[in-house]
């Protein structure tokens, strides 16, 4: 696609409740990166892939995040028994290569209100 | 780990005046990105930085690395209400960190 596509856009969940949060990597990237951000803070670190294998997930807050990208392309970011805290705007980025000088393309995110 | 630091959070312009974000970093940075988000949009990358000391320019943006690899301007001459919007440094150690963000907003 031309951009990095997230869905659903916006997400309302119950406390307690499983969400699932997709992210469509602008074709050919090989990183993809997942960030939370906060209302009015720059985005935080949560996971890292490089095609396939997740390089790093020290950003993970807890257990009940999990993250996979099972084809090296779409990744799903996955938080369980949600909590009000989990509240915020879910970044995903794509870059096309795996070097620190790779520029990252953003998504518009997925805003999620934990009820 | 590795903490980025910007200063100021907030940064109310008069349409046409100059102003400065600053960026540090508690750690040497193999590189530094610089991104902006409009309101209600997400980060788009504007330049990067890797040599120490180096300075880029876009039209009125400067952007300068500090000697030590630590820390990184943004400079804004003659502002105006397309610059309105939060602007962000990210260093990168072993991973892309974020800083806080300046929010410009400006009054014409």
């Amino acid at each position: 696609g031309a951009g990095v596509s997230q869905s659903p856009r916006y997400k309302v969940a119950k406390r307690g409740q499983d969400v699932a949060l997709r992210c469509d990597p602008i074709s050919g990237h090989v990183s993809l990166f997942w960030y939370q951000q906060a209302l009015g803070q720059g985005p935080e670190f949560l996971t890292y892939f490089q095609n396939e294998a997740q390089l790093d997930k020290s950003g993970l807050p807890s257990d009940r995040f999990f993250a996979e990208r099972p084809e090296g392309s779409v990744s799903t970011l996955k938080i369980q028994r949600t909590q009000q805290e989990d509240s915020a705007v879910y970044l995903c980025a794509s870059s096309l290569g795996w070097e620190s000088n790779e520029k990252l393309f953003f998504g518009s995110g997925t805003q999620l209100s934990v009820l | 780990g590795q903490q980025v630091m910007q200063i100021p959070q907030y940064q109310h312009v008069q349409e046409g005046e100059d102003f400065t974000t600053y960026c540090n970093s508690s750690t040497t940075l193999s590189n530094i990105q610089w991104y902006k988000q409009r309101p209600g949009g997400h980060p788009v990358f504007l330049i990067q930085l890797v040599k120490s000391g180096e300075v880029k320019k876009q039209k009125r943006l400067t952007f300068q690395f500090g000697e030590a690899k630590k820390n990184s301007s943004l400079h804004i001459t003659a502002t105006q209400t397309t610059d309105v919007g939060t602007y962000f440094c990210a260093g990168y150690d072993y991973k892309l960190s974020f800083g806080a963000g300046t929010t410009v907003t400006v009054r014409a």
